[in-house]
C-alpha cells in the first residue's frame, strides 16, 4: 500500500541556488498539491495540479513553479533561494480536483544558507 | 480569501480526559474541514472530516461538530492516551477552491 512519497528527504542549499523537489501521489490519483510548513506553522498552500494544468495557486513568488507528469507525479522548482524558504515542502495528493480529502507525503525538509 | 483560527495553541490534559479543540473560519462558503494530527518529524495525517451537509461526525474517541451559522467547528478527543500527543490542525476549504487553508495548530499533551 504505497502512499504519497516524496524525494528527496532533506535538502541544504545556499542562497541564491535552484532546488526540484519530486512527488509521487498515491496509486490512482489524479491531483497533486504542494504545501509549505515554516517551522511552528500550519501548511501554506502553494500549488495544486490536477491532469497536468494548474488548477490553484497560492501566494507565492514567481520564483516557485511546479508541473506534473502524464503519471501523474510532480516537481516543484523554488530558484533563487531565500533564507526564508527554508522549511518543509509537502506533497499532497487527491483522487481529483475538486475531491477534498487530501493525504500528505512526508514532505522535503529544505534548509537554505 | 480564508482565514483559519485555530485555539487553543497548546493544550495539556490527563490521560483519560477529553481534548477539545476549536477552530472558526471567515467564508461562509466553505464547505470541507478536515482535522490533521503531526508527529514531531512526520507526516499530516488525516484523522478526521466533514463536510457542510452534517454537523457532527464521530470516528471511535474522535468526533468533530460544525456550526454553519457562527462559522466554527470542533475536534472532540475522549479517553485521550499517550499516543494522542501530536500538534492538530484544523483546516477548511471553499468549494471551487483547490486549497485547504490551515489553522495555526494546536500542540496537544497528554499527561500520563
Amino acid at each position: 500500500d504505497a502512499g504519497v512519497t516524496q524525494s528527496p528527504t532533506h535538502l541544504i542549499k545556499t542562497r541564491g541556488q535552484q532546488v526540484t523537489l519530486r512527488c509521487s501521489p498515491i496509486s490512482g490519483h489524479k491531483s497533486v498539491s504542494w504545501y509549505q510548513q515554516v517551522l511552528g506553522q500550519g501548511p501554506q498552500f502553494i500549488f495544486q495540479y490536477y491532469e497536468k494544468e494548474e488548477r490553484g495557486r497560492g501566494n507565492f513568488p514567481d520564483r516557485f513553479s511546479a508541473r506534473q507528469f502524464p503519471n501523474y507525479s510532480s516537481e516543484l522548482n523554488v530558484n533563487a533561494l531565500l533564507l526564508g524558504d527554508s522549511a518543509l515542502y509537502l506533497c499532497a495528493s487527491s483522487l481529483a480536483a475538486g475531491r477534498e480529502t487530501q493525504y500528505f507525503g512526508p514532505g522535503t525538509r529544505l534548509l537554505v544558507l | 480569501g480564508e482565514n483559519v483560527e485555530q485555539h487553543p495553541s497548546t493544550l495539556s490534559v490527563q490521560e483519560g480526559d477529553s481534548a477539545v479543540i476549536k477552530c472558526t473560519y471567515s467564508d461562509s462558503a466553505s464547505n470541507y474541514f478536515p482535522w490533521y494530527k503531526q508527529e514531531l518529524g512526520k507526516r499530516p495525517q488525516l484523522i478526521i472530516d466533514i463536510r457542510s451537509n452534517v454537523g457532527e461526525k464521530k470516528d471511535q474517541r474522535i468526533a468533530v461538530t460544525l456550526n454553519k451559522t457562527a462559522k466554527h467547528f470542533s475536534l472532540h478527543i475522549t479517553e485521550t492516551q499517550p499516543e494522542d500527543s501530536a500538534v492538530y490542525f484544523c483546516a477548511g476549504k471553499t468549494f471551487g477552491n483547490e486549497k485547504l487553508t490551515f489553522g495555526t495548530g494546536t500542540r496537544l499533551t497528554i499527561i500520563p
